[in-house]
């Protein structure tokens, strides 16, 4: 399995609601790592986790809350989001190491919209 | 910190015909990693091509190749015989490693338009 799955595909919610984006993956990666991507941008790392811990976190704010369970899922609570986090949301994996090439795997987003 | 740039926002290039997107980059690191990607309009990130700061030769797959130039620190993309399926959104990247894990910062991407 080389695939990184992300759910859903889309989703439209409310300022007041709280929902969560999914991300699998069957590779054997320890790290996992979730991008936001506005339209005509490029995308932009939010977090990063290694081995099930959070190792970086870019000053995303609170209301985006992510959480890793085990090796193979990444969650990204969302909480009274703001009509401007509307966006593609892409989840990526890959090895953890210092070797000459460790490979990113990007599912194909979650689509978010904000009303 | 690291940067990476792509000054061609967008480019057509006629099918068959070959065409190069520009990459540049600036690190301090003397260990990194160039991707390249390409993103068609449903959203997901194709990985392309790698290069490693490391790497003796330029690498390629298929009819994708890197111009590797360290000293100039450019990694240009080269497409050869372009096709109507490579009109897309792509994205140089550039990994970096520290005690955090690993990170890849993207560029601004081009978009490029294969014409018939």
């Amino acid at each position: 399995d080389t695939e990184v799955t992300q759910t859903p595909k889309h989703l439209v919610m409310g300022m007041t609601n709280k929902k969560s984006l999914k991300c699998e993956q069957h590779m054997g990666h320890r790290a996992m790592y979730w991008y936001k991507q506005k339209a005509k941008k490029p995308p932009e790392l939010m977090f990063v986790y290694s081995y099930e811990k959070l190792s970086i976190n870019e000053s995303v704010p609170s209301r985006f809350s992510p959480e890793c369970p085990n090796s193979s899922l990444l969650n990204l609570h969302l909480h009274a989001l703001q009509p401007e986090d509307s966006a593609l949301y892409l989840c990526a994996s890959s090895q953890v190491g210092t070797g000459s090439y460790y490979g990113y795997t990007f599912g194909s987003g979650t689509r978010l919209t904000v009303v | 910190a690291q940067k990476i740039t792509q000054t061609q926002p967008g480019m057509f290039v006629q099918e068959k015909e070959a065409v190069t997107l520009d990459c540049t980059y600036d690190t301090s690191d003397p260990s990194y990693g160039l991707f390249w990607y390409k993103q068609p309009s449903s959203g997901e990130m194709i990985f392309l091509i790698y290069q490693g700061s490391y790497d003796q030769q330029n690498a390629t797959e298929g009819r994708y190749s890197l111009n590797f130039q360290k000293a100039r620190k450019s990694a240009n993309l080269v497409i050869s015989a372009s096709q109507l399926g490579d009109s897309a959104m792509y994205f140089c990247a550039m990994r970096e490693i520290n005690n955090a894990g690993n990170m890849l910062t993207f560029g601004g991407g081009t978009r490029l338009m294969v014409k018939p």
